[in-house]
């Protein structure tokens, strides 16, 4: 199985700021990534899809980026709606694999 | 809009079986692959179990492998997910997902005598 291992695991931050999270593959999966952003009690929301293409209706403060074995999440400034905890997770394979999640937090 | 709404879930004990529907809407259903995703009480997130359009190709995580059993009906524009001989780490909110880029609200499965 492919191992996908995220970090920071949280991270607190304040409004206006740039955040970076990372996801790692243990092996190369190309750009079959997606990135999810998870609110308390809510089901995911698909940001991020193909590593780097903005969902419909995501906000274009969103980014994704990395390829291979590397990729990153970016938020150019963070907005009080942002708190919330994100995973990535790669399809190129089966199974499916999850990151283990980043909880970002209000500073 | 891509509506996806589960049933079935509930308490059920060790060894018991459940079987969870998810119906869709807002898409055309036959077109796309369904996913079944789970999360037990302040997890992470964990891919279950996955189906084709036409239902000819099904995969699983090795966990519930020979355990659960995903299908669907186009007809119905409903997948299932059939669970049985459940353990109490089955426990877990089980998301419907469509592709998974459209996710359901999720069900609660907990499994305790």
């Amino acid at each position: 199985d492919i191992q996908m291992t995220q970090s920071p695991s949280s991270l607190s931050a304040s409004v206006g700021d740039r955040v970076t999270i990372t996801c790692r593959a243990s092996q190369g999966i190309g750009i079959h990534l997606g990135w999810y952003q998870q609110k308390p009690g809510k089901a995911p929301k698909g940001l991020i899809y193909v590593a780097s293409s903005l969902q419909s209706g995501v906000p274009s403060r969103f980014s994704g980026s990395g390829s291979g074995t590397e990729f990153t999440l970016t938020i150019s400034s963070l907005q009080p709606e942002d708190f919330a905890t994100y995973y990535c997770l790669q399809h190129n394979s089966y199974p499916r694999t999850f990151g283990q999640g980043t909880r970002v937090e209000i500073k | 809009e891509v509506q996806l709404v589960e049933s079935g879930g509930g308490l059920v004990q060790p060894g018991g079986s459940l079987r969870l529907s998810c119906a869709a809407s807002g898409f055309t259903f036959r077109n796309y692959w369904m996913d079944w995703v789970r999360q037990a009480p302040g997890k992470g997130l964990e891919w279950v179990a996955n189906i084709k359009e036409d239902g000819s190709e099904k995969y699983y995580v090795d966990s519930v492998k020979g355990r659960f059993t995903i299908s669907r009906d186009n007809a119905e524009n409903t997948v299932y997910l059939h669970m049985r001989s459940l353990r109490a780490e089955d426990t877990a909110v089980y998301y419907c997902a469509r592709s998974l880029d459209g996710w359901g609200r999720g069900v609660l499965v907990t499994v305790s005598s």
